[in-house]
């Protein structure tokens, strides 16, 4: 049972525009959650995260929100840049600070 | 030093070979993970160090091994391996295993085929 879900295996956005990348989680329990990116043949890179008592942080380009009640956070790039294409994934922990991912979202930021 | 430095990048080996994966960081961090990625799918979590105890294993096959010499190194040591255990592994570590919110820092991981 997957307990991170990203439905969307793919989006496609014009350069300048803006990328929503959209996360489900059905663990109440959760109370961190982060966004990774990740380039073919590296390691993910840490992007963002949020806390359970926020509903926003942002930083620079990265927004991301945090709906409690329907357990969804989204992340938003504005404005998307090529250099963006990646793989990107959203992931929860609890207190035990074990990250649980989702099966990512490949972005590809069109020039 | 903000970096985990993994190695080998690339690794083939037969299914009777005797190989290791090392994983290393000078960041202060006291939790170190395995992971692994198979193709198109999200990291899957193996093997949890905190102060250099071993203190989860997601029901890894014994063919697994690993272990933390020290507070800076983190080894998988590999034996029988099957070709379906052919991914790319992955090595993270957090400042602290018991404290929900920190981010990971991963390495770019070992791509690994078992032939």
């Amino acid at each position: 049972d997957q307990q991170v879900k990203q439905n969307s295996p793919s989006l496609s956005v014009q350069e300048g525009r803006i990328s929503i990348l959209n996360c489900d989680y059905t663990n109440s329990m959760f109370d961190y959650f982060l966004w990774y990116k990740k380039y073919p043949a590296e390691g993910p890179t840490f992007l963002i995260s949020i806390s359970s008592i926020k509903d926003k942080n942002e930083d620079g380009r990265f927004t991301v929100f945090l709906n409690k009640s329907a357990k969804h956070l989204s992340l938003h790039i504005v404005p998307s840049q090529p250099g963006d294409s990646a793989v990107y994934f959203c992931a929860a922990s609890n207190a035990g600070n074990m990250l649980t991912f989702g099966g990512g979202t490949r972005l590809m930021v069109k020039p | 030093d903000t970096e985990v430095t993994q190695t080998p990048k690339h690794l083939v080996m037969g299914m009777t070979n005797k190989k290791s994966l090392k994983c290393e960081q000078h960041m202060g961090h006291r939790a170190m993970y395995w992971y692994k990625q198979k193709a198109k799918k999200p990291p899957e979590l193996m093997f949890v160090y905190s102060y250099e105890k071993l203190s989860i294993n997601e029901s890894v096959p014994s063919r697994f091994s690993p272990e933390c010499p020290n507070s800076s190194l983190l080894n998988l040591h590999l034996h029988a391996l099957q070709p379906e255990d052919s991914a790319l592994y992955l090595c993270a570590s957090s400042p602290e295993q018991d404290r929900g919110g920190y981010g990971y820092t991963f390495g770019s991981g070992t791509r690994l085929t078992v032939v």
